[in-house]
């Protein structure tokens, strides 16, 4: 059974650039969830997705926004690049919505470069 | 948010020994555990979720969960140098699917 698929696996942009990252969960997964990773940080929730609408959020900007599809297919968008949106970005998916029933597996992760 | 600790290591052990790695959590309602392993430039892996109070057993792997002290432990037997990586404890929590520690870097010395 193929992975969590995250496009593309790099990505360089200058400030003020906005970008889509793109995550295709396993088959018969229907949650989506992304978060941000920094060496200082840690994991940060961005947000959750199932059946096509949004469940949850973490505490960031509204220039971050994502969205679903009917096959359960997610992008993330980040507008108005800044410096410190400069991470690697990853995508989990999930059987269900959140983990209690099941885990999250986590795709190879977009790492973005602001300049 | 409730919060998810584990110290940061360097944590470093020789090759064939028991590794233990600690994670504590804030949130009493917690109902399930995660442990995660991340290799330097690759995203999380999942290798342990434990329910119930007790053990459980998988392998080399012996995840541990005591709610009363809201602590949760991962063993390590048999330690190799392809353990060597950073281990993240995971808890849902709220809206959160997982709420991440900062991760405990293991390194082991063969």
């Amino acid at each position: 059974k193929a992975g969590v698929t995250q496009t593309p696996r790099y990505l360089i942009k200058t400030r003020g650039q906005q970008v889509t990252l793109s995550c295709s969960p396993i088959s018969g997964h229907r949650s989506v969830s992304w978060y941000q990773q920094t060496p200082g940080q840690g994991l940060q929730f961005l947000f959750e997705y199932f059946s096509e609408t949004q469940r949850n959020k973490g505490n960031f900007p509204g220039r971050f926004s994502g969205r679903q599809f009917s096959n359960s297919r997610s992008e993330m968008n980040v507008s108005t690049l800044e410096l410190g949106d400069s991470a690697l970005y990853l995508c989990a998916s999930s059987l269900g919505q959140g983990s209690r029933y099941s885990p999250l597996h986590f795709g190879n992760g977009t790492r973005l470069t602001v300049t | 948010q409730k919060e998810v600790e584990q110290n940061s290591g360097p944590l470093s052990v020789p090759e064939g020994a028991i590794a233990s790695l600690n994670c504590t959590y804030s949130d009493r309602g917690s109902q399930s555990f995660f442990w995660y392993r991340q290799y330097s430039g690759k995203s999380p892996e999942l290798i342990m979720f434990i329910y119930s109070n007790g053990d459980k057993e998988d392998g080399r792997f012996t995840a541990q969960l005591n709610k009363a002290s809201q602590y949760v432990s991962l063993l390590i037997r048999d330690s190799q140098p392809s353990d060597s990586a950073t281990y993240l404890c995971a808890v849902p929590s709220g809206n959160t699917p997982l709420v991440f520690g900062k991760g405990t870097r293991l390194s082991v010395i063969a």
